[in-house]
């Protein structure tokens, strides 16, 4: 139990074009999701974290009008990488909190990542 | 405020011989301490994990380890490496109530020599 996936696990976009990434839960509830940014050979950096139905918290030095997200529902949440630059290519992983009520609720459920390449 | 250092960015050791991969924290609160490995081009999987109760935690794949409170020290062992052992290990730290925010360490690169 408690898997998330994200889609697409690789992607190469162009230079100025958006795009998203899908992160799931797939057999849990979550209603705290967590985005990570991972440079190669780093350590993982939170981004954001999302709540279902609200706004996302941003960390300090995260620009919240380049990494859009959307937490629109208890099993998917979003990233949005807008006007993408090549210093945005990174390994982004996203993670979900839960189940709730079952198990220890401070651990977190790691998707597979997602590399985006921006030429 | 929260953080983890992990000493030793590469640890190579010879199959068969005994792991330890360190990791030291710090927080103003009681944390949760986690253990995660990462395969290359791979999300995170949970090693093994302390919250409370004993402080000798087992894991997945024969690891585990020791909470020391006294030495803020939260380190991973396996007694006989495997070649399949061979990935990136992280530390991170969770202080128990509120945001739950997890922080990780930089990561240890395990290297297994036949």
């Amino acid at each position: 139990g408690a898997v998330v996936s994200q889609h697409p696990s690789w992607v190469i976009c162009k230079s100025g074009t958006s795009v998203k990434i899908e992160c799931r839960s797939l057999d849990f509830q979550a209603t705290t999701m967590f985005w990570y940014r991972q440079f190669p050979k780093q350590s993982l950096m939170l981004m954001a974290t999302s709540n279902e139905g609200s706004k996302a918290t941003y960390e300090q030095g995260v620009e919240k009008d380049k990494f859009l997200i959307n937490h629109a529902s208890l099993t998917l949440s979003t990233l949005t990488v807008t006007s993408a630059h090549p210093e945005d290519s990174s390994f982004y992983i996203c993670s979900a909190r839960g189940p709730m009520g079952q198990g220890i609720p401070y651990e977190q459920y790691f998707g597979p990542g997602t590399r985006l390449t921006v030429t | 405020a929260q953080s983890v250092t992990q000493l030793g960015s590469h640890v190579s050791v010879s199959e068969g011989a005994l792991v330890l991969l360190r990791c030291n924290y710090s927080s103003s609160v009681p944390p949760y301490l986690f253990w995660y490995v990462q395969y290359p081009n791979q999300g995170l999987q949970l090693l093994l994990k302390y919250t409370t109760g004993a402080t000798l935690v087992k894991g997945i794949n024969g690891f585990e380890a020791e909470f020391k409170k006294s030495e803020t020290s939260f380190h991973l062992t396996k007694p006989s490496a495997h070649m399949s052992d061979a990935a990136e290990y992280f530390c991170a730290v969770s202080e128990a109530g509120g945001y739950q925010k997890v922080t990780f360490g930089i990561g240890t690169k395990l290297q297994v020599i036949p």
